[in-house]
Formats: C-alpha cells, sequence, structure tokens
C-alpha cells in the first residue's frame, strides 16, 4: 500500500517561515493536498491539487510538488498556524492516503 | 453554512456493532461523493470509505473491508457507515466528510475534502 512519511514536529518562529515536508513514491505524479487541525478541532483543507488554496485560506500558505516530496510552506508564521498538518495524496490507484502528520510548533 | 453532524457513537464490546450516522446540512447532497475518516486516539487521520453521490459506487480501506458498509439516503441527506465485528482498533473520532471534485469530458478532478463535520466517537472495549 501506499505511505506517506512526514517529519513527526517542527519549530518556528513567530514571522518566520516554516515547510513541512511529505515523501511518497513518485508522489509528484500525483496531487497532494494538505489539511490543518487545530486541538480538538475537526481537519481543514488548506491546499489542494498541490498548491491552490481554498477560499479563505491565508496567502501565507502554499505548497509545491515534485519528485518525491511535497512541501507545505507558511510565510510569516503566526501564533494561530501551530497545529497539526496533513498530507494526502490522491490518483486513481493511491485513493485516499494520508501522511503520518507534523506538529507544528511555533515558538 | 454548510453542516454535517455525526451521530451513533459509542462504547461497544469487541465484536459488536454500530451504525453511525451524518446529517448534511445547507448543500445539495446528493451532488457529492461523501467519505468517513477516522481517528485513533493521539493518531494521524486514516481514510475508512468512499461513496459516489448516487450511491452507486463504494470503496473501503483494507482494514475495514468486508466489516464496514458505507451508504445513503439522498431523500434524507443522511450518510451512514454500518460497522460490524468491531475490534479494540477501530476506536476512533470518526468523521463524516464531503468531497469537493468536479468532473469534465469524462475526466474527474478531485479538489479535497473540504467539509468535515465535528466527528463521533467510537469506542471498543469490553
Amino acid at each position: 500500500s501506499y505511505e506517506l512519511t512526514q517529519p513527526p514536529s517542527v519549530s518556528v518562529s513567530p514571522g518566520q517561515t516554516v515547510s513541512i515536508t511529505c515523501s511518497g513514491d513518485k508522489l509528484g505524479d500525483r496531487y497532494a493536498y494538505w489539511y490543518q487541525q487545530k486541538p480538538g478541532q475537526s481537519p481543514v483543507l488548506v491546499i489542494f491539487q498541490d498548491n491552490k488554496r481554498p477560499s479563505g485560506i491565508p496567502e501565507r500558505f502554499s505548497g509545491s510538488n515534485s519528485g518525491n516530496t511535497a512541501t507545505l510552506t507558511i510565510s510569516g508564521t503566526q501564533a494561530m498556524d501551530e497545529a497539526d498538518y496533513y498530507c494526502q495524496a490522491w490518483d486513481t490507484s493511491t485513493a485516499y492516503v494520508f501522511g503520518t502528520g507534523t506538529t507544528v510548533t511555533v515558538l | 453554512e454548510v453542516q454535517l453532524v455525526e451521530s451513533g457513537g459509542g462504547l461497544v464490546q469487541p465484536g459488536g456493532s454500530l451504525r453511525l450516522s451524518c446529517a448534511a446540512s445547507r448543500f445539495t447532497f446528493s451532488s457529492y461523493w461523501m467519505h468517513w475518516v477516522r481517528q485513533g486516539p493521539g493518531k494521524g487521520l486514516v481514510w475508512v470509505s468512499r461513496i459516489s453521490s448516487n450511491g452507486s459506487s463504494t470503496s473501503y480501506a483494507d482494514s475495514v473491508k468486508g466489516r464496514f458498509t458505507i451508504s445513503r439516503d439522498n431523500a434524507e441527506n443522511t450518510l451512514y457507515l454500518q460497522m460490524n465485528s468491531l475490534r479494540a482498533e477501530d476506536t476512533a473520532v470518526y468523521y463524516c466528510v464531503r468531497e469537493d471534485s468536479t468532473t469534465s469530458r469524462g475526466k474527474y478532478y478531485y479538489h479535497g475534502m473540504d467539509v468535515w463535520g465535528q466527528g463521533t466517537t467510537v469506542t471498543v472495549s469490553s
């Protein structure tokens, strides 16, 4: 079965840029999606189809996907961005696979 | 506001059954594919099952195949998950999720899971 691997945690200072990686075999051949989940809340879609932002998602969230790695970047990180982030890959064979999740701590 | 409200969770013994429901409101439920996604205590998100907009197509994660059944009632705007032969490892919060997707010239485009319910907790324990 297809697997997506993320670093367990990353930390960032307020106002700085943080990148979260998601690794999977030939992930760049598939679309990548990113979800944000704050403690006690349901997940929220923040990036779809590699680099598109749903309505209402701040511009500081961006995404890229190439080779075996997809990346979510948060620029000018704010305290409210502290959350767990999950990548997801989709194609007709992968179906709906989630990554292992990354906790972002804003120090 | 678009809303998904799950119900039906609870404590059940190993080997038991439970049926989850998800009431959809403020969107055209019959136009959307729907999913169940679960999250074990302190763990990550795991996709469980998906059903097409008219209910004709379903798919399941290998871990639940043959034990869980997804269904929907478009007249009642409700999604279901029938869970049989429950195991301790099925303990989780179960989310009802709307899929955003389009079809153009016969090609399917997945845009992500754009609406999530608040979740209902299933605990399998003796």
